[in-house]
């Protein structure tokens, strides 16, 4: 089954950076995946697509501050240079035939 | 301006049906697949239903056999028509396009309550 796990929530300080994480399930390692935010009281924003060899291309105009990174089942959003309008809620999304598949989320919250 | 624009929410009773648009701009509507996707109160995203290019058609389990969804081409459009809804089905609806599996661009939603 096609599932992918995010933790509940992170935190970070301002100015910092925060790696989170997306974990796709067992048998489904090679799968690509999309990272997606979305900010208090709006709908989502495509972030980017990120491949199992960690290359990913980015939404438009998603600033340099973000990136993506693999390594096995795992895949990462870099956030650097945090910023107040960071703090969000982070989904990471993925796809299988005929079935499209969201992490729980990760709520971020900028200190 | 690539855009999505739902429309079509709103209070619904129990076992009633609403039918959603989305109003696609900017782009070659009838060259993309396009999905709906819901989030409940409080709750994370969920994928609802896609359709493809050739109107192939896929539905999560939990709405399989009571939402349809259709797309106009001529139009720029995309609907979704929800039957036998119940209290769980309370959610913002959004439209998205698909580029390669991966929704790229999002609509702003619109909001379905299902209540007595």
């Amino acid at each position: 089954q096609l599932v992918l796990t995010q933790s509940p929530s992170a935190s970070a300080s301002l100015g910092a950076s925060v790696n989170l994480t997306c974990t796709l399930s067992s048998g489904h390692s090679s799968y690509a995946i999309a990272w997606h935010q979305q900010q208090p009281e709006k709908g989502p924003r495509y972030l980017m697509k990120l491949n199992r060899d960690g290359s990913h291309s980015k939404g438009d105009g998603i600033p340099d501050r973000f990136s993506g990174s693999s390594s096995g089942a795992e895949r990462y959003l870099t956030i650097s240079s945090l910023q107040s309008e960071d703090e969000a809620d982070y989904y990471c999304q993925t796809w299988g035939t005929g079935i499209w598949v969201f992490g729980g989320g990760t709520k971020l919250t900028v200190l | 301006e690539v855009q999505l624009v739902e429309s079509g929410g709103g209070l619904v009773q129990p076992g009633g049906s609403l039918r959603l648009s989305c109003a696609a701009s900017g782009f070659s509507f009838d060259t993309y697949d396009m999905h709906w996707v819901r989030q409940a109160p409080g709750k994370g995203l969920e994928w609802v239903s896609t359709i493809g290019i050739p109107f192939d058609t896929y539905y999560a389990a939990s709405v399989k056999g009571r939402f349809t969804i259709s797309r106009e081409n001529a139009r720029n459009s995309l609907y979704l028509q929800m039957n036998s809804l119940t209290v769980g089905d309370t959610a913002v609806y959004y439209c998205a396009r698909d580029d390669l599996g991966i929704f790229d661009v999002w609509g702003q939603g619109t909001t379905v309550i299902v209540s007595s």
